[in-house]
């Protein structure tokens, strides 16, 4: 099956420095690449949708200046947390689409901890 | 906001049992579909029923989908322990997936 591979899987870094998180389609083109957050024990939000060639969609109450997304190729997207601080410690989570009407492909998400 | 409900929050049912969570929407979607997530790692795909559908099965795992009442249901039949995960529906439209709250399944041993 289709697999997404998320690197790294977890990250402790020191408040003020960036940190970049890669999400891959392994075997498959993902001209869409989602980016999601979640925190403990509560449900995925949406943070951003990332399309190959293009500027990403960003959601509502999601600074774009402080995520930065960049889809370079149709197999690798990243995520970028600049300037991280404490409260932006949280779980990072990429999925890729196959294609219309195909359910989503995650990856193993990011533990990230701002100390 | 199309953000699905689900309930219970939380479910611990003994092995054997059957578990039944259920998923209520606000909008008008394509698809809705359910994905597990055990502790700490990403989400693994269950089943996508479409919104023309009705009831879907694969294996253990019976979903229902009634449109006019914008709710679904997730049926695990002859649970296991390594059921034990958070199972999420999530809802799509306009071309993004939303992810209802969740139900913590726990399977008693």
């Amino acid at each position: 099956g289709a697999v997404v591979s998320q690197h790294p899987s977890w990250v402790i870094c020191k408040s003020g420095t960036s940190v970049k998180i890669e999400c891959r389609s392994l075997d498959f083109q993902a001209t869409t690449m989602f980016w999601y957050r979640q925190f403990p024990k509560q449900s995925l939000m949406l943070m951003a949708t990332s399309n190959e060639g293009s500027k990403a969609t960003y959601e509502q109450g999601v600074e774009k200046d402080k995520f930065l997304i960049n889809h370079a190729s149709l197999t690798l997207s990243t995520l970028t947390v600049t300037s991280a601080h404490p409260e932006d410690s949280s779980f990072y989570i990429c999925s890729a689409a196959g294609g219309l009407d195909s359910p989503l492909h995650f990856g193993n998400g990011t533990r990230l901890t701002v100390t | 906001s199309q953000q699905g409900e689900e309930d219970p929050q939380a479910l611990s049912i003994q092995e054997g049992e059957n578990a039944t969570m259920n998923c209520s929407y606000k909008t008008s979607i394509n698809n809705l579909q359910w994905y597990r997530q055990n502790s700490g790692r990403g989400l693994v795909h269950l089943i996508l029923i479409r919104s023309n559908e009705r009831e879907k099965h694969s294996g253990r795992l019976r979903v229902t989908l009634d449109t006019s009442k914008k709710s679904s249901s997730l049926l695990i039949t002859a649970s296991r322990a390594a059921d034990t995960a958070s199972y999420f529906c999530a809802t799509e439209g306009a071309q993004k997936l939303v992810f209802g709250q969740g139900t913590r399944l726990t399977i008693n041993p």
